[in-house]
């Protein structure tokens, strides 16, 4: 079965823009979620929406945002781009939030 | 706050020589903690989720254990595929996200 899909693989922005990231989970998955990876920090959890509902919310500024359509499938914003947020974007599915399938992630360069 | 320290934060073997790594957790209630492999430029990919303390689960060369304070992944006799982060996460009750320590990065010399 088709994996979790993240697209696209790389995109460079300048810093003011802004960026839409798309997630496509395992079929059947309804909770979604969303990850920050840098060097220094690992992995920050961003936010987490199950039925198009966001649940769960990580220590991020409001520039970043989500949402999660009917079919789950999710996508992330980030308006204004800053240099730090240069990092790959991880999107995770779940069926039951026992188990988290990791897709390979957006790497994002911006400059 | 639920947090998650391992170690070491890199790690140098010759193939076949065994070996764990640690995971330290504190999270006011365990719903899961969880390792995963992660090769560069790829995402994580899941090996074991343990649910409880005293809990044990095996895969290949690879076994994970759980106390009610940390977690290991012993390694027997790795092979050079083995080379890669190795990250935990702990998921808390009630709780949607996954709290990653910043991983052990295993290398394996033929």
């Amino acid at each position: 079965k088709a994996g979790v899909t993240q697209t696209p693989r790389y995109l460079i922005k300048t810093r003011g823009q802004q960026v839409t990231l798309s997630c496509s989970p395992i079929s059947g998955h309804r909770s979604v979620s969303w990850y920050q990876q840098t060097p220094g920090q690992g992995l920050q959890f961003l936010f987490e929406y199950f039925s198009e509902t966001q649940r769960n919310k990580g220590n991020f500024p409001g520039r970043f945002s989500g949402r999660q359509f009917s079919n789950s499938r999710s996508e992330m914003n980030v308006s204004t781009l800053e240099l730090g947020d240069s990092a790959l974007y991880l999107c995770a599915s779940s069926y039951s939030n026992y188990g988290y399938t990791f897709g390979s992630g957006t790497r994002l360069t911006v400059v | 706050e639920d947090q998650v320290t391992q170690s070491p934060e890199a790690l140098r073997l010759q193939e076949g020589e065994s070996s764990s790594l640690n995971c330290s957790y504190t999270v006011s209630g365990l719903r899961g903690l969880f390792w995963y492999r992660q090769d560069p430029g790829k995402g994580p990919e899941f090996l074991f989720t343990l649910y409880s303390a005293g809990e044990e689960k095996e895969k290949e060369r690879l076994k994970a254990t759980l106390t009610k304070k940390e977690s290991f992944l012993h390694i027997t006799a790795p092979k050079p595929e083995d080379s890669a982060t190795y990250l935990c996460a702990v998921q808390g009750l009630g709780n949607e996200k996954l709290t990653f320590g910043t991983g052990t990065r295993l290398t394996i010399i033929p």
